[in-house]
């Protein structure tokens, strides 16, 4: 079936650096792509979302390119701030029986130290 | 617009026992998702509905796991009896409808039970 699997975490690092975390999917058909985000004691929220080929999710200074070639969405951000210390999901959507539902890899926790 | 509201947000009890997790979606979404996030790892699909109607129930251990969604808007999602292994964050979302692929799903804060 399908999957996404996602870079281990925990990532470390400094105010201001360059962020990069790997995403890599396998499915049988076309999904759309997202990344969520989930601060700390709060709900999952969408950042950003793709839904075909060389499309370029972004927001709040992240960024993603749906690769079909390299079945790939990678999360980056050219200079990371503590505020970004959440944990990160990539996820695609999968078909149901009726219509949509998520399907997650396991989370990437960020921390961005001052 | 209001997000979508869970409650209770904490839930302790025993194992063999039951508890009860509510769900109130954004309005006018016909879609809602339960999903089970175990520590570490990420959300995995239970149940989902369109209106009041289950459209996929294949992962919900149904021995032990029932849901339901009246009249098409709240839903409820009850274990009866728990184990420890349903230690989790319980996680409601919902959508305009199910037929979009890149919709966005809206997630409510969750409800985490742990199970002693």
């Amino acid at each position: 079936g399908d999957s996404v699997t996602q870079m281990e975490g925990p990532v470390t690092l400094s105010e201001e650096a360059f962020l990069t975390i790997n995403c890599t999917y396998t499915a049988t058909g076309y999904p759309s792509l997202f990344w969520y985000v989930q601060y700390p004691g709060e709900g999952l929220q969408l950042l950003l979302k793709a839904t075909k080929a060389d499309d370029k999710g972004s927001n709040k200074g992240f960024e993603a390119t749906y690769r079909k070639e390299t079945t790939s969405f990678h999360l980056e951000k050219g200079s990371v701030q503590v505020s970004d210390s959440a944990v990160y999901f990539c996820a695609l959507s999968d078909r149901t029986n009726s219509g949509y539902a998520l399907n997650f890899g396991k989370g990437t926790s960020l921390l961005v130290t001052p | 617009e209001a997000g979508v509201a869970q409650s209770p947000r904490y839930k302790i009890i025993e194992k063999r026992q039951s508890v009860a997790f509510w769900c109130n979606p954004i309005s006018g979404h016909a879609t809602l998702y339960w999903y089970q996030q175990i520590l570490g790892q990420g959300p995995k699909l239970l149940i989902q509905f369109q209106n009041n109607g289950v459209v996929d129930d294949s992962q919900l251990p149904k021995d032990r796991f029932s849901a339901e969604r009246l009249k098409g808007v709240d839903s409820t999602l009850k274990i009866q009896p728990a184990k420890l292994e349903d230690s989790a964050v319980y996680l409601c979302a919902s959508r305009v409808e199910p037929g979009r692929r890149a919709d966005t799903q809206y997630f409510g804060p969750g409800t985490r039970l742990t199970v002693l």
